[in-house]
């Protein structure tokens, strides 16, 4: 089945400590990128990937790293979490890159700082 | 800047009425607009999206959306809303190599 899967799916952590969500997707897309989501914002674009070793910011990546080196990957990393991070993130892919390309998005992961 | 803005923040409408949720964007050029679907607990699913040719677009489970670029609109409908329809809607913009703008969402609940 064609799919975006993150894991893990909830996570509870405290601030400072370095964590690590993973993406993968099995469609052979190009394109992958972060958002996250937080009540009366919508989603916001962290990072994105055209390629592989290819990554470029989004509109709000403080705080947060990514890595692509290998196409079907696209780990997002907080070294030192705090609690304006506690969001709802989500990854997504696309067979290409480009706005008119359809983006499929993974389930999602509910992130606690304390 | 593209931007968008989605003017209601929750809708509620009775099973089997109609449904119109209204999408505004500020772009200089024609856009290519989208609409995704968010249910409970789920990652969002695009319902349609246009970017030339009819105006007038169709997507998947019975929805369609109206391009009126005197408007500056892309709202979508759907003549009878199901319970299961209840959600949150996205409206998105981009253009070319461009990354996709979200609007705020709106959430649309579905009363017996």
């Amino acid at each position: 089945e064609a799919q975006v899967t993150q894991n893990p799916r909830y996570l509870i952590t405290v601030t400072g400590k370095k964590l690590t969500v993973t993406c993968s997707q099995n469609m052979n897309h190009e394109y992958m990128s972060w958002y996250r989501q937080d009540p009366g914002l919508g989603l916001r674009q962290i990072y994105y990937s055209m390629n592989v070793e290819v990554t470029d910011k989004g509109d709000v990546p403080e705080g947060y790293k990514v890595s692509r080196k290998e196409k079907r990957n696209f780990p997002l990393i907080l070294e030192s979490p705090s609690p304006n991070q506690t969001s709802l993130y989500f990854c997504a892919s696309s067979l290409h890159t480009g706005a008119l390309e359809t983006q499929y998005f993974g389930p999602g992961t509910r992130l606690l700082v304390l | 800047a593209q931007s968008v803005t989605q003017p209601d923040i929750h809708i509620t409408v009775s099973e089997g009425a109609s449904l119109e949720l209204r999408c505004n964007y500020s772009y200089g050029a024609t856009p290519y607009l989208f609409w995704y679907v968010q249910s409970p607990g789920q990652g969002l699913q695009l319902l349609l999206k246009y970017f030339s040719g009819d105006t007038l677009v169709q997507g998947i489970k019975g929805f369609e959306a109206e391009f009126k670029r005197s408007q500056s609109s892309f709202n979508l409908r759907k003549p009878s809303v199901h319970w299961s329809d209840a959600a949150e809607y996205f409206c998105a913009v981009g253009e070319g190599y461009s990354t996709l703008t979200f609007g705020k969402g709106t959430m649309l609940l579905v009363s017996p």
